[in-house]
C-alpha cells in the first residue's frame, strides 16, 4: 500500500532564505509525482508535475527533483518570500489505476 | 472567471440531516473528482466521474451519493449526516481520466453538531 509521508509538517524560516520541503513515498511504482500548494480557505493549486522518467522540474523559483528508485522527492523554494507561506503537499499518482495518493503537507511559514 | 467552484463554501447542520455540494468546471474538462480532507490534513479520493460515468468509487459509505447531470457539473449529497462527516469536501477536475494534472475547487468546509 502507497504512503506518502511528509517531513516537516511545519516550518518557519526568514525572508530570503533557500529552503527545501520533503516527500517520500513507499511504492517505486508511480505514474508521476506533484507538488501543489494549499491556501486557507482555497483550493490546491498545482505548481509542478514530475513524470516518473523525469528527474526534476522548474518553474520560477521553485525546483522539484524526483529519485523513484529511492522513494523521495524534495521542493527547493530559492529567496523565499511571505507570499510563499501556505501549505504545500505532494502527491503521487499509482501506475496501477491513476488515483493521487496524498502526503498531509509541510505548512510553511516565511518572516519577513 | 472561477475554472472551479463550489457552493457552498462553509456548511453548518446538525446530525441526521441530509445536504447537497455543488461543483461545477468550465475549463472543457472530461473528468472530475470528489476528495475529502480529514482533520489531519489527508486528502483521500472519494469518487471520479468521466462524462458522466462514474469510473471511481472507494470505500465511502452509502450515505455519500455523487451525481453527474453533465460533464461540468458534479454534486455530491450526504444523507443521514453524521459527526464524522465534518471535513472539508474538494472538487476537482481534469481533461481526462489518468494521469493528468488535476485544477482544484476552493473546497467545501462541513461541520456536523
Amino acid at each position: 500500500k502507497q504512503e506518502v509521508t511528509q517531513i516537516p509538517a511545519a516550518l518557519s524560516v526568514p525572508e530570503g532564505e533557500n529552503l527545501v520541503l520533503n516527500c517520500s513515498f513507499t511504492d517505486s511504482a508511480i505514474y508521476n509525482l506533484q507538488w501543489f500548494r494549499q491556501d486557507p480557505g482555497k483550493g490546491l493549486t498545482s505548481l509542478l508535475l514530475i513524470q516518473s522518467s523525469q528527474r526534476e522540474q522548474t518553474s520560477g523559483r521553485l525546483n522539484a527533483s524526483l529519485d523513484k528508485s529511492s522513494g523521495r522527492s524534495t521542493l527547493y523554494i530559492a529567496a523565499s518570500q511571505p507570499g510563499d507561506s501556505a501549505t504545500y503537499l505532494c502527491a503521487v499518482t499509482l501506475d496501477s489505476n491513476y488515483q493521487l495518493i496524498w502526503g498531509a503537507g509541510t505548512k510553511l511559514i516565511i518572516k519577513p | 472567471d472561477t475554472a472551479v467552484s463550489q457552493t457552498p463554501k462553509y456548511l453548518v447542520t446538525q446530525m441526521g440531516n441530509d445536504k447537497s455540494i455543488k461543483c461545477e468546471q468550465n475549463l472543457g474538462h472530461d473528468t472530475m473528482y470528489w476528495y475529502k480532507q480529514d482533520s489531519k490534513k489527508f486528502l483521500k479520493i472519494m469518487f471520479s466521474y468521466n462524462n458522466k460515468e462514474l469510473i471511481i468509487n472507494e470505500t465511502v459509505p452509502n450515505r455519500f451519493s455523487p451525481k453527474s447531470p453533465d460533464k461540468a457539473h458534479l454534486n455530491l449529497h450526504i444523507n443521514s449526516l453524521e459527526l464524522g462527516d465534518s471535513a472539508v469536501y474538494f472538487c476537482a477536475s481534469s481533461p481526462l481520466a489518468g494521469a493528468y494534472e488535476q485544477y482544484f475547487g476552493p473546497g467545501t468546509r462541513l461541520t456536523v453538531t
